[in-house]
């Protein structure tokens, strides 16, 4: 069965301290992995997709990059917008060939005070 | 605004009861999926289409059910509902099986089972 696991739960920062958070994953056969960002009452925004070992992808102040077993979201001189629930997803691939549905992790909630 | 719509918004009803939740997709995507979040589990997959036929099924319970129609637009039907069924169900789409561009949300429907 796959699973991810994200942390920390909740993480608050004061603007412009850099840091890191965790996703680790378990997956027969990764088709890609997915970061999202949630706001309160909203539905998830796409930010990136990984699909291999060493991939690395930048966004503004995020820096999204993918080992084996891991993903880390680098979150550099964050500012108080970019508070929200930040939410990691695996895709696998099927027996058929094709692709799963998307598994998430339970997110990191992130606050970052002025 | 995403692009992928779903109605209602809000949804209110009884124990026992069954309802409708609609989702147009954003314009060109052929895939629907819908997924379930709760407090407790997260973010969870129920069940995808594409292009008016079954591609993948996740954790959906026997008293769920949905299609996708010709126009693309896709219903997910809830019946017996329980309380535990209390969740924002959320739709998102893609250009076809799996996405290099992620999946896109809509904003999601609460359902509350009183």
């Amino acid at each position: 069965e796959d699973q991810v696991t994200q942390s920390p739960e909740a993480l608050r920062l004061q603007e412009g301290e850099s840091s890191s958070l965790n996703c680790s994953y378990t997956v027969s056969g990764l088709r890609g992995l997915f970061w999202y960002r949630q706001d309160p009452g909203k539905g998830p925004e796409f930010l990136f997709t990984l699909y291999s070992a060493g991939e690395e992808k930048e966004k503004e102040r995020l820096k999204a990059t993918l080992t084996k077993k891991e993903s880390f979201l680098h979150i550099t001189a964050p500012k108080p917008e970019d508070s929200a629930t930040y939410l990691c997803a695996v895709q696998a691939r099927n027996s058929g060939g094709g692709a799963d549905g998307l598994t998430f992790g339970k997110g990191t909630h992130l606050i970052i005070q002025p | 605004d995403s692009g992928v719509t779903q109605t209602p918004k809000h949804l209110i009803t009884a124990t026992g009861q069954r309802v409708t939740l609609r989702c147009s997709p954003r314009s060109g995507d052929l895939s629907v999926y819908w997924y379930q979040q709760s407090l407790d589990q997260g973010l969870q997959f129920l069940i995808q289409y594409y292009n008016g036929e079954e591609r993948a099924k996740g954790n959906i319970l026997e008293r769920f059910s949905a299609q996708q129609f010709p126009d693309l637009h896709s219903e997910l039907n809830l019946s017996s509902l329980e309380l535990g069924d209390s969740a924002l169900y959320f739709c998102a789409s893609s250009p076809s099986g799996g996405s290099n561009y992620g999946y896109t949300f809509g904003s999601g429907t609460r359902l509350t089972v009183v």
